[in-house]
Order: structure tokens, then C-alpha cells, then sequence
């Protein structure tokens, strides 16, 4: 099975700041990534896919990236809305796999 | 507008069945790979099962192979998941989801599996 390797579990930033979190798969998967974004209590939301296309009515500031295995979701200018949980996911291979996931709360 | 609409979820003993629909509309459903995809209390995602456009080709994940069954009806444009033998560890929020390689893009609200005595 591929592994996903999250990173940071969690993290804390400041509103108009820019993060990047981080996935690392196990072997390559070809830019098969998808990220997401869930909010307490709510169903997971499709941000990006093929690594770095931004799906329909996601805003701008999300960005995706890939280099080799290592791929990033960046987020600019953080807004409160962004506070929540974000999962990566290869869409390569199955058994599907998603990353441990990241809880991003905006101070 | 596109909607997904789990149902079927409850409290179940373990041992026991269950079954999970998903009615799908706002879009052509048979267009579409579907999926299922868990998420346990305060944990992450994982998926579940995955089904072809036609129902031809499906997939699993290990822990669920032999004891699951994902299926679909185009006619009615609907996605079902059969649940045998169901065990503790199957205690998850289940969502229906559509796509694959371009990632899932539709998400229904989920309905809660509880498998416990």
C-alpha cells in the first residue's frame, strides 16, 4: 500500500499569514494527489487535484505543488473560514489512501 | 445541483448486517466511479470501496474485502454499500462520494455506523 506521510499534525497561524502543508507519499504516484479541506462537523471539500488544479469555486489562495514524492498545499493570506481540518490523498493506486491529516486553527 | 443522500445507518450488534444507499441527483450519475469513504470518531478518512461507471469492476480496501459489497443502480441513480459481519472497528461516520483519479469532488453528509452490544 502507498503511505501518506503528513506533516505538521497541527498547526496555528495568524490571519493574512501563508502555510504549507506537506505530504509525503511512498513511492511515486504520478502527481495523483488530491487535497481537502473539513470543518467540524461537516463533509470533506475537494481544494485541489492533480497535485496542483484547483477545483471549481475553491478560492485562489490555495495553491497546490509537488516536487518528486513531496507534495504541498499552501494557503495565502489565511482567513478565518480556513480553520479546519485538511487531508491529503493519492488517487494512484489502490487500496486509496489519504494522509493523518492537519488541524489548522487561525489565531 | 449536485446531491448525495446517505441513509441506512444506525446501531448494529456486532456480527450483524447493514445496508447503506446513497440517492444520487444534479448530475449524470452513471458518469461517474462512486466510492465510500469512513471516517471514526475523531479520526481521518479512509476509504472504503470504489465501483466502476457500470458496476463491472469494484474495489476494496483489505479489512472489508470478503465482508463488504459495494453496488450501484444507474436507473436509479443510486449507490449501496452491504455490511456483513460488521465489527467494532467499522464504527464510522460512512460518506458517498464521487470520482477518482481527479480526486472525490461530491460528498454526501455522511450517516453514522455503531457496532457495538
Amino acid at each position: 500500500d502507498i503511505q501518506m506521510t503528513q506533516s505538521p499534525a497541527s498547526l496555528s497561524a495568524s490571519l493574512g499569514e501563508t502555510v504549507s502543508i506537506e505530504c509525503l507519499a511512498s513511492e511515486d504516484i504520478y502527481s495523483n494527489l488530491a487535497w481537502y479541506q473539513q470543518k467540524p462537523g461537516k463533509s470533506p471539500q475537494l481544494l485541489i487535484y492533480y497535485a496542483s488544479s484547483l477545483q471549481d469555486g475553491v478560492p485562489s489562495r490555495f495553491s497546490g505543488s509537488e516536487s518528486g514524492t513531496q507534495y504541498s498545499l499552501e494557503i495565502n493570506s489565511l482567513q478565518p473560514e480556513d480553520e479546519g481540518d485538511y487531508f491529503c490523498q493519492q488517487s494512484y493506486k489502490f487500496p486509496l489512501t489519504f494522509g493523518s491529516g492537519t488541524k489548522l486553527e487561525i489565531k | 445541483e449536485v446531491q448525495l443522500v446517505e441513509s441506512g445507518g444506525g446501531l448494529v450488534q456486532p456480527g450483524r448486517s447493514l445496508k447503506l444507499s446513497c440517492a444520487a441527483s444534479g448530475f449524470t450519475f452513471s458518469d461517474y466511479y462512486m466510492a465510500w469513504v469512513r471516517q471514526a470518531p475523531t479520526k481521518g478518512l479512509e476509504w472504503v470501496a470504489s465501483i466502476s461507471y457500470d458496476g463491472g469492476s469494484t474495489y476494496y480496501r483489505d479489512s472489508v474485502k470478503g465482508r463488504f459489497t459495494i453496488s450501484r443502480d444507474n436507473a436509479k441513480s443510486s449507490l449501496y454499500l452491504q455490511m456483513d459481519s460488521l465489527r467494532s472497528e467499522d464504527t464510522a461516520t460512512y460518506y458517498c462520494t464521487t470520482g477518482l483519479l481527479k480526486g472525490f469532488d461530491y460528498w454526501g453528509q455522511g450517516v453514522m455506523v455503531t457496532v457495538s452490544s
